[in-house]
């Protein structure tokens, strides 16, 4: 079946802009998870969607980024008001539920903030 | 506070000898860990896994060592081949926290 999507694939934007980052997990998979990859660092987990409870934002680093997913499955991260800093590769993953579950990951989106 | 090291930015192995990638961790409370395998412009793919109650796991080419009383892991590769140079990225994670915490990295080169 299909893997993890993500768009766009690349998001070039100005300093101050707000930006929109869509995802489409596995069909199915309950759980879904935003992280991020800065240049020569691991990925940094974000936000983590579980079925209807309550998302764990924990891992956002400022009140500039939100997520929300809709009837379950597709996210979408906003960033508002982009930062130099806020430029890196946002990767999507999910798993088939929560807990010790392998997590798949999409191809991400490559977001430049000039 | 680096919870999951790799302590080697790079290796680079000639193509049919092994392959073999390190992994240090902090968090006593991790108690799965995984290594991810990433090419250019692409996410990361899930190569092999391993429970903290086995000590090795093994997939074809690929096999993973835990030594929890060192916390520290490794993926073998044998043997390697130029399509697994890729970067590898090992990870954890355990008890009820479902959040990865990833590693930096290491580039694999396989050299033909």
């Amino acid at each position: 079946g299909a893997g993890v999507s993500q768009s766009p694939s690349n998001k070039v934007t100005e300093k101050g802009k707000d930006v929109e980052l869509r995802c489409d997990p596995i069909s199915g998979h309950t759980a879904l998870y935003w992280y991020r990859q800065s240049l020569g660092q691991g990925l940094e987990f974000l936000i983590y969607f579980q079925g209807n409870s309550a998302p764990d934002k924990s891992g956002l680093p400022s009140d500039r980024f939100s997520a929300e997913r809709t009837g379950g499955s597709v996210s979408t991260l906003t960033i508002q008001r982009t930062q130099q800093e806020d430029s890196a590769v946002y990767l999507c993953a999910s798993s088939l539920g929560a807990g010790i579950e392998t997590q798949y990951f999409g191809p991400g989106t490559r977001l430049l903030v000039l | 506070d680096q919870q999951v090291k790799q302590n080697s930015p790079s290796l680079s192995v000639q193509e049919g000898r092994i392959s073999i990638l390190n992994c240090d961790y902090t968090n006593s409370m991790f108690d799965y860990f995984l290594w991810y395998k990433k090419y250019p412009a692409e996410g990361p793919t899930f190569l092999i896994s391993i429970s903290s109650i086995k000590d090795k796991n093994e997939d074809g080419r690929f096999t993973v060592f835990l030594n929890k009383s060192a916390k520290h892991l490794s993926l073998h590769i044998v043997p390697s081949q130029p399509g697994d140079s890729a970067v590898y990225f090992c990870a954890a994670n355990g008890g009820s926290n479902y959040k990865l915490t990833f590693g930096k990295g290491t580039l694999l080169t396989v050299n033909p």
